[in-house]
């Protein structure tokens, strides 16, 4: 069973700092990995996806790579600002096609 | 696009009650799914759907609950009866493809956020 894992839980960083994101997954046979973000009392907002096949992709000051054999995915986000503040979730994609999710790492950019 | 359309955003209802819960998919888009998020465990996909079949039903808790998609634009995740534990946050999402191995990002509508009393 895939089980994902977010570490850590919470990070709070001061404005302007370059941070890193963990994901950890169990199983290497994934077909996909998705980034997404979640703001307080909203929906998802899909952040970045990478297929099996890459191993990075880049949207921004956003940064997400992928590295199968090892189990784990990384989301660097350059130059933090304060409207980064919320919960970023990670998720990998499975053979019978369902999205697994961590639990998440909620951020915190201080002005 | 509109988005992944979700109603009621706020349901409070009370233990026995039947619950209805609707989403409309974005346009275009093959696949839907129902998840529901709670603190204690995360993100839990219940049920998904391609092309209005439902696929794969593992993830729902028990028989009070059912789900389905009358159409490509339409679906309903229903609980009858309600209880307590099965407050927690309805999210639907959508994809484009149903190719297994081209898998597409999904897109989440805003939630439903359901308290049983």
């Amino acid at each position: 069973k895939q089980e994902v894992t977010q570490i850590p839980a919470a990070l709070s960083v001061p404005e302007g700092e370059n941070l890193v994101l963990n994901c950890s997954f169990t199983d290497s046979a994934i077909y996909n990995l998705q980034w997404f973000r979640q703001d307080p009392g909203k929906g998802l907002t899909s952040l970045l996806l990478i297929q099996s096949s890459q191993r990075e992709q880049t949207s921004g000051r956003l940064n997400a790579s992928l590295d199968k054999s090892s189990g784990r995915s990384t989301l660097y986000i350059a130059a933090s600002q304060p409207g980064d503040s919320a919960t970023y979730l990670c998720a990998v994609g499975v053979l019978s096609e369902k999205l697994v999710f961590g639990k998440g790492t909620k951020l915190t950019v201080n002005p | 696009d509109a988005g992944v359309i979700q109603s009621p955003r706020h349901e409070v209802t009370e233990m026995g009650q039947e619950v209805t819960l609707r989403c409309k998919p974005i346009s275009g888009h093959n696949s839907l799914f129902w998840y529901r998020q709670t603190m204690m465990r995360g993100l839990e996909l219940l049920i998904y759907f391609n092309n209005n079949v439902p696929i794969d039903d593992s993830g729902m808790p028990e028989d009070r609950f059912s789900a389905k998609m009358p159409n490509a634009s339409f679906s309903t995740l229903k609980i009858q009866p309600s209880e307590p534990r099965d407050s927690a946050v309805y999210f639907c999402a959508s994809r484009r493809g149903v190719v297994v191995g081209s898998y597409n990002e999904q897109f989440f509508g805003p939630g439903t956020r359901l308290t049983v009393l």
